[in-house]
């Protein structure tokens, strides 16, 4: 199975602050990589998939960029509803392991 | 719009079976991947297996193959996650969610609100 990392397991922002959470496969997955938003008592939000490309209707704050083994998942300048944790997932081949989350939280 | 509608929220006793479904609309059912994923409390996210409801071929991950069973009724839109006799670990929230292939990879999206599973005596 493919191993997925994720860093910082958590982190605090402020508004406006531009944040940054890697991702890491255990061996090379190309683009095959996505970004979904989690919230509490809400259905998982795709942000990014491929890596770079970003789900309709997703706010351009967020990109995604990377290939291989490292990807970067960011946010421009944080809004207050991006408080949230982060989840990064291979999709190279089954089983789709996902990393195991950053929680992004108030400073 | 795409969307996917699971059951509510379920209170049972360890070693009976539940079966939880996952009712989409808005697109051919027949015609995607439908996944499972489970997220533990206070966990991340796990790919516990899928269905293509056009023929219902299944594919499980090994941490969960013969410990539930996946299905689709396409007749419905419907897909299922069921177990045969619950345990205390299988407290948990379940996501159903589409699989979108395209541009040579692939991506879950919609997903459902998820279904919390309570197992207690």
């Amino acid at each position: 199975d493919i191993q997925m990392t994720q860093s910082p397991s958590s982190l605090s922002a402020s508004v406006r602050d531009r944040v940054s959470i890697t991702c890491r496969a255990s061996q090379s997955i190309s683009s095959h990589l996505n970004w979904y938003q989690l919230k509490p008592g809400k259905a998982p939000k795709l942000l990014i998939y491929a890596a770079s490309s970003l789900q309709g209707g997703v706010p351009s704050r967020f990109s995604g960029s990377g290939s291989g083994t490292d990807f970067t998942l960011t946010i421009s300048s944080l809004q207050p509803e991006d408080f949230a944790t982060y989840y990064c997932q291979q999709s190279y081949g089954a089983p789709f392991t996902f990393g195991p989350g950053t929680k992004v939280d108030i400073k | 719009e795409v969307q996917l509608v699971q059951s509510g929220a379920e209170v049972k006793k360890p070693g009976e079976s539940l079966k939880i479904s996952c009712k989409g609309s808005g697109y051919s059912f027949t015609n995607y991947w439908m996944d499972w994923v489970r997220q533990m409390p206070g966990k991340g996210l796990e790919w516990m297996g899928s269905i293509y409801p056009g023929d219902s071929v299944t594919r499980y991950s090994p941490s969960f193959q013969g410990q539930v069973t996946i299905s689709a009724d396409k007749s419905i839109s419907t897909a299922y996650l069921q177990w045969s006799s619950l345990k205390a670990s299988d407290i948990a929230v379940y996501y159903c969610a589409r699989r979108v292939a395209a541009a040579g990879t692939r991506w879950f999206d919609p997903w459902g609100p998820g279904t919390l599973v309570t197992v207690s005596s």
